[in-house]
């Protein structure tokens, strides 16, 4: 089984919609993160946490917000989807302490029609 | 200016060639740099890392960094087509991770 999982892999809904994507992981790491990754942009960092009390904006945040229900679970949330939400989303966790490096999930694929 | 730039490619080398990826970045406190590869619908894995000026090898993969410059870069030696993928540069700035676009490598038998 995966370190890092993603659910759902893949989701495709409407627009207005309410969308959740879970992430929880078995690393026993205190940081998690979400990425969004759209061509030709790279991975851009939507919301990180440190630890369960404490939830950090990124540089790209308007439109999601996240919940840290423990130190194993990180989740996103998308209120009211929209286009260009589109996006495949990566969840990643690290060591604190580390010197930051990542460890990814598979990704879950977000369509918003 | 984004904060970390790089080539998009495509770059194509041939088998047994080396493959050189460049990256520049804009912010000077920047401590801890990194070469993450992500092959077509995977998620990033990381290959190298890299915190000090000067160049890290490891196997066929060396890291060289330059801070004054602000440039960090990836070679990889006796290409081989299992080394076709995206590459992403990623600096460690204050808090979070920031990645460059990437660049794609398609090395040919």
């Amino acid at each position: 089984d995966a370190d890092v999982t993603q659910t759902p892999r893949n989701r495709i809904t409407k627009t207005g919609k309410r969308i959740m994507l879970e992430c929880s992981q078995t690393k026993g790491h205190d940081r998690m993160y979400w990425y969004r990754q759209d061509p030709g942009l790279g991975l851009r960092l939507i919301y990180y946490s440190f630890d369960v009390k404490d939830i950090n904006k990124g540089e790209i945040s308007d439109g999601y917000s996240v919940s840290r229900q423990a130190q194993a679970k990180f989740s996103l949330s998308l209120e009211s989807a929209i286009p260009n939400q589109t996006a495949l989303y990566f969840c990643a966790t690290s060591d604190t302490g580390s010197t930051g490096e990542l460890f990814f999930g598979e990704g879950s694929r977000l369509t918003v029609l | 200016q984004k904060e970390v730039e790089q080539n998009s490619g495509p770059l194509s080398v041939p088998e047994g060639a080396i493959a050189s990826l460049n990256c520049t970045y804009s912010d000077r406190v920047s401590q801890s740099f990194f070469w993450y590869r992500q092959y077509s619908g995977k998620s990033p894995e990381l290959i190298m890392s890299i915190y000090s000026n000067g160049d890290k090898e490891d196997g066929r993969f060396t890291a060289q960094l330059n801070k004054a410059s602000q440039y960090v870069s990836l070679l990889i030696r006796d290409s081989q087509p299992s080394d076709s993928a995206t590459y992403l540069c990623a600096v460690n700035i204050i808090n979070d991770m920031r990645f460059g676009a990437g660049t794609r490598l398609t090395v040919k038998p």
